[in-house]
């Protein structure tokens, strides 16, 4: 069964830090991980999506890896900004047959400090 | 197209009301879902519709009943909910697993906020 952890749960850095999120899961076997960013009481948003068999995705400031050995993918945030304070969740798809479902982590609370 | 729409953004609804959560797409996704999120958690899966069929229920209690009239539209009809079934609902959709193509990217809507009072 795949599981999906996120740490830290939370991280308060200040404003034009450079930061990773990290995400890890047990079983490798997976289509694509997709990382999302969620704002207070919103729906979520679709930041970047990385296929099973792609290293890495970048747009704008943001930029993830995928390393699929390790179990481990990460949300690298460049000069971080007020603006970029959510919660940021990764979700993996699973590769089970007949399976429509994504496994997502517990999430990153981040808060960026003017 | 690529957006997911849900109505309404806020529902209060009484106990023995029955309300309805529409939710609508035109990307040509042919998956479709439901997710149930209670604060500070991450999306849980409540139902799955793959070609305007039901392919998964999560054992979600029969006072939530899905509907999927055509491959653009979800409803979710809610019907004598409790309190605790209080939390932000949310659509998405993407392309089924078995559709020839390797794009399985899913897109969320931005969630109907209900209160059962």
């Amino acid at each position: 069964k795949q599981e999906v952890t996120q740490i830290p749960a939370a991280l308060s850095v200040p404003e034009g830090e450079n930061l990773v999120l990290n995400c890890s899961f047990t079983d490798s076997a997976i289509y694509n991980l997709q990382w999302f960013r969620q704002d207070p009481g919103k729906g979520l948003t679709s930041l970047l999506l990385i296929q099973s068999s792609q290293r890495e995705q970048t747009s704008g400031r943001l930029n993830a890896s995928l390393d699929k050995s390790s179990g481990r993918s990460t949300l690298y945030i460049a000069a971080s900004q007020p603006g970029d304070s959510a919660t940021y969740l990764c979700a993996a798809k699973p590769i089970i047959q007949g399976a429509q479902k994504l496994v997502f982590g517990q999430g990153t609370r981040l808060t960026i400090n003017p | 197209d690529t957006e997911v729409t849900q109505t309404p953004k806020h529902l209060v609804m009484g106990m023995t009301n029955k309300k309805s959560l529409k939710c609508e797409q035109h990307m040509g996704h042919r998956a479709m879902y439901w997710y149930k999120q209670k604060a500070k958690k991450p999306p849980e899966l409540m139902f799955v519709y793959s070609y305007e069929k039901l392919s998964i229920n999560e054992s979600v209690p029969s006072r939530f009943s899905p509907e999927c009239p055509n491959s653009s539209l979800l409803n979710l009809h809610l019907h004598a909910l409790q309190p605790e079934d209080s939390a932000l609902y949310l659509c998405a959709s993407s392309q089924p697993i078995l559709r020839d193509t390797t794009n399985y990217g899913y897109t969320f809507g931005s969630g109907t906020r209900l209160t059962v009072v």
